[in-house]
């Protein structure tokens, strides 16, 4: 595609539950990152691939946490037994070596109740 | 990572030309100075990236000092769709290196 896809836009979710957010990127990027933005504040690494591999996972909070990319273009998120401090906008972007910079997607915005 | 120290916010109007500089003492030797903009309910959007001197595209103008410690965006003759936040980083390898954001810089251009 021509962008970053990420889906859903929204997700409210009931504490506890398990939720899983996709992200679909620019077709041929090899890396992908997934970020956390909470309200007031710049998006927080959570996870890099390079491939179907997790180069760096140091930014997951908790092992509630994990994320998968096994063809080494769509990623999923996953988050198991949501918190209320989960709630955040959770940013998706993907990016070629030698490229500007990331391409990031429009976020998929989580609430927890 | 070098940590990156900006203005929370800056205010401006339309037709002004806005210069938002950004510190990164410790900025390494293989660090790149990139800076995004970002709107409400979207994802941060690539501006331009430099290494030294001067860079230029369609869109703004980076200044890199001689010793790379700071940096300065600028924005020529804003108008109110460049009200936004805007984040300077220092990383690694051009478009492949996790990225540190700080809180960003909230640009606020008004009539």
């Amino acid at each position: 595609g021509a962008g970053v896809s990420q889906t859903p836009s929204n997700k409210v979710t009931e504490k506890g539950k398990y939720v899983e957010l996709r992200c679909d990127p620019i077709s041929g990027h090899t890396a992908l990152y997934w970020y956390r933005q909470s309200l007031g504040q710049g998006p927080e690494f959570l996870i890099y691939f390079q491939g179907t591999g997790a180069a760096d996972d140091s930014g997951l909070p908790n092992d509630r946490f994990f994320a998968v990319r096994p063809e080494g273009s769509v990623s999923t998120l996953k988050i198991q037994r949501t918190e209320r401090g989960d709630s955040a906008v959770y940013l998706c972007a993907s990016s070629q070596v030698g490229g500007d910079g990331y391409t990031f997607g429009s976020g998929t915005r989580l609430t927890v109740v | 990572l070098a940590k990156t120290t900006q203005p929370i916010s800056m205010d401006s109007y339309e037709g002004q030309e806005v210069n938002i500089t950004c510190s990164h003492n410790n900025i390494a030797t293989n660090d790149y100075i990139t800076w995004y903009q970002q709107f409400p309910s979207q994802g941060p959007r690539f501006i331009i990236q430099g290494y030294k001197t001067k860079v230029t595209n369609e869109v703004a103008s980076l200044f890199i000092p001689a010793d790379r410690k700071s940096s300065t965006l600028s924005l020529p003759r804003v108008s109110l769709s460049d009200t936004a936040v805007y984040y300077c980083l220092v990383g690694g390898l051009r478009g492949y290196s996790t990225l540190t954001f700080g809180k960003g810089t909230m640009l606020l251009v008004s009539p």
